[in-house]
Formats: structure tokens, C-alpha cells, sequence
């Protein structure tokens, strides 16, 4: 159950794109097609923003788009809006109705 | 309108007890599957602990296994979570949550993802 690995912080300009990644094994990014990710503001609850990997909820902009390759998935986040900028987790379904979280990853917006 | 409302956080010495409370509205709350998720202050994530929908199946971060009883009562629309040997390193906000990484669908095939608002517990002498 080790956490998986983000990088501590990404920055970007207004209307640039930014990525994050989120690595983790084969026992569950790499074995599962249910990576999801959150956006949490300071002192929000966390907000469901990509679900299995790439699919959006209604209501979240398709600004916000997700992919994975093999153990790693990545958020990408297009047209960069000072808005985006909180705290990213990508969370993954890891067996036996466990889940394992990243990291987190603090997006500044310059 | 789904409501989840976490109580039963509060200051608690080491090696003591404590009962978290979910109470869950506005949802079929015996058709699925619930969890507790927690997070350290200024840290990330941590999943703790799930519960099947009936109560059959239990789940646990090794983190936390055989110190923390997750438990459920559909007949009171509330999940529990019973943290006994209480350590400083469990201080944290506690959600209450149905996250959409496990794979939970409404009707319309949409993602079921719902999260209390937390309950602090702190954990200091």
C-alpha cells in the first residue's frame, strides 16, 4: 500500500497547459482501469475531476483531459485559468476494494 | 441533495479511543459501498478503511489494521469508524466518502462520488 508518486509542484502561466504525473505499479495503476483525480481547494473536501483514467463528470471543463501509460497516469490541464490553481490527487483502485492515493501535487498558477 | 455529516472528531490523548460518526441523506445508502479517507494537516490523502454494502466485507489500510473497526448501520443511514490506540500520526481530517475510484455507478452509468465535509481529530497529549 505505498502512496503513489506525484511531484510536489507544477507551475504554469494563464492559458498555458501543465501536466501531472502519477506513477504507480502494476499491482494497481498498471492493473486497473480506475484512476481517478481530485481537485481540493484549502479547506475543501476533494473535488472528482477525471474518473477511469480519462472520462469526465458533467460538469467539469474539458479543459481537464487524463490518460495513462502502463504504470504512470498523467492529468493535463489546458488553457491554464487562476482558478485551477489547488492541490491535485490521482487516487487508483489497487484490489479487494482498497484504494491508493498520490502524493498530491500543489499547482501554482504564475 | 446527498448529504454526508462526519462527527465525533475532537482532541484525544495517545492511546486512547474515539467513534466517528457518518450520517448519510439524500442517498440509498444500503446499496453501496462506503469508506473512511483521511488527511494529516498540509498532507495528502490516505485512504483508511471500506465497508461493503451490507456490511459483510471489511477493508483496511495496514496503517491502521487492528486498531480502527469500520462498521455500518442501514437501518440509521450511518457509517462508522471505532479508532482505538489512538497515535499522534492518526491526527487528521476524516471524510466520510464514496469515491469514484472504486468503480460505483448511478443508474445512469454516471461516476458515484460523494464526500463528507471531515471531522478533525487530534490526537495529542
Amino acid at each position: 500500500q505505498s502512496a503513489l508518486t506525484q511531484p510536489a509542484s507544477v507551475a504554469g502561466s494563464p492559458g498555458q497547459s501543465i501536466t501531472i504525473s502519477c506513477t504507480g505499479t502494476s499491482s494497481d495503476v498498471g492493473n486497473y482501469n480506475l484512476v481517478s483525480w481530485y481537485q481540493q481547494h484549502p479547506g475543501k473536501a476533494p473535488k472528482l475531476m477525471i474518473y477511469e483514467g480519462s472520462k469526465r463528470p458533467s460538469g467539469v471543463s474539458n479543459r481537464f483531459s487524463g490518460s495513462k501509460s502502463g504504470n504512470t497516469a498523467s492529468l493535463t490541464i489546458s488553457g491554464l485559468q487562476a482558478e485551477d490553481e489547488a492541490d491535485y490527487y490521482c487516487c487508483s483502485y489497487a484490489g479487494s476494494s482498497t484504494l491508493v492515493f498520490g502524493g498530491g501535487t500543489k499547482l501554482t498558477v504564475l | 441533495q446527498v448529504q454526508l455529516v462526519e462527527s465525533g472528531g475532537g482532541v484525544v490523548q495517545p492511546g486512547r479511543s474515539l467513534r466517528l460518526s457518518c450520517a448519510v441523506s439524500g442517498f440509498i445508502f444500503s446499496r453501496y459501498g462506503m469508506h473512511w479517507v483521511r488527511q494529516a494537516p498540509g498532507k495528502g490523502l490516505e485512504w483508511v478503511a471500506g465497508i461493503s454494502y451490507d456490511g459483510s466485507n471489511k477493508y483496511y489500510a495496514d496503517s491502521v489494521k487492528g486498531r480502527f473497526t469500520i462498521s455500518r448501520d442501514n437501518s440509521k443511514n450511518t457509517l462508522y469508524l471505532q479508532m482505538n490506540s489512538l497515535r499522534a500520526e492518526d491526527t487528521a481530517v476524516y471524510y466520510c466518502a464514496i469515491p469514484a475510484g472504486l468503480g460505483y455507478y448511478d443508474n445512469n452509468n454516471y461516476p458515484i462520488d460523494y464526500w463528507g465535509q471531515g471531522t478533525l481529530v487530534t490526537v495529542s497529549s
